[in-house]
């Protein structure tokens, strides 16, 4: 049972708009501790999103964005491609556990 | 170029014991919390331990808590997890990670086996 909630999966058709949810709690998101966001391909390491809730990484495409509100999260891919297949994890600081929190990832399929 | 490179894993027997290094370069070691996630095979990412710049301080997941150590080397550059008492459920590849306000670090991990 990860500390962050995410849906395992969600789908879409090429050109069209996904979003992938993560809720926390206080002692995380709700606290005010940024969300960051990555995406994993199989056999490697995670590669990082979205960092500070909101900002993209330079090279890291417009068509992803992220947005925090209370103790949840939100990762909205527009657009969608096929290179966009991957796990996509949220991440945040928890203060009871002084530590990093991880969603239990999400499949994102390109129909 | 920062790069943080794993080493240590393999296969070790129930009970037995490994000791995981991660090697930093490219940043300023001293300077940066760091971070040991686990990914079992086929699983989502787990958060094992953090240790803050100067090793004062260090937290675990449950999971591990009792078991694993992790300890730092700022002279050296670099990270380590003295993992005892292993178990089959600590089976997974390793990654030292760091991050700032902007931006994260992470290695290409190590595969830890604890298998008869």
């Amino acid at each position: 049972q990860s500390v962050l909630t995410q849906p395992p999966s969600v789908s879409g058709a090429p050109g069209q708009r996904v979003t992938i949810s993560c809720t926390g709690s206080t002692s995380n998101i709700g606290a005010g501790y940024d969300v960051q966001w990555y995406h994993q391909l199989p056999g490697t390491a995670p590669k990082l999103l979205i960092y500070g809730n909101s900002h993209r990484p330079s090279g890291v495409p417009d068509r992803f964005s992220g947005s925090r509100s209370g103790t949840s999260a939100s990762l909205d891919i527009t657009g969608l491609q096929a290179e966009d297949e991957a796990d996509y994890y949220c991440q945040s600081y928890d203060s009871s556990l002084s530590g990093w929190v991880f969603g239990g990832g999400t499949k994102l399929t390109v129909l | 170029e920062v790069q943080l490179v794993e080493s240590g894993g393999g296969l070790v027997q129930p009970g037995g014991s490994l000791r995981l290094s991660c090697a930093a370069s490219g940043l300023t070691f001293n300077s940066y919390w760091m971070y040991w996630v686990r990914q079992a095979p086929g699983k989502g990412l787990v958060w094992v331990s953090r240790i803050n710049s100067d090793g004062s301080d260090t937290s675990y997941a449950d999971s591990v808590k009792g078991r694993f150590t992790v300890s730092r080397d700022n002279a050296r550059n670099t990270l380590y997890l003295q993992m005892n008492s292993l178990r089959a459920e600590d089976t997974a590849v390793y990654y030292c990670a760091t991050s700032t306000v902007t931006t994260a670090y992470w290695g290409q991990g190590t595969l830890v086996t604890v298998s008869s």
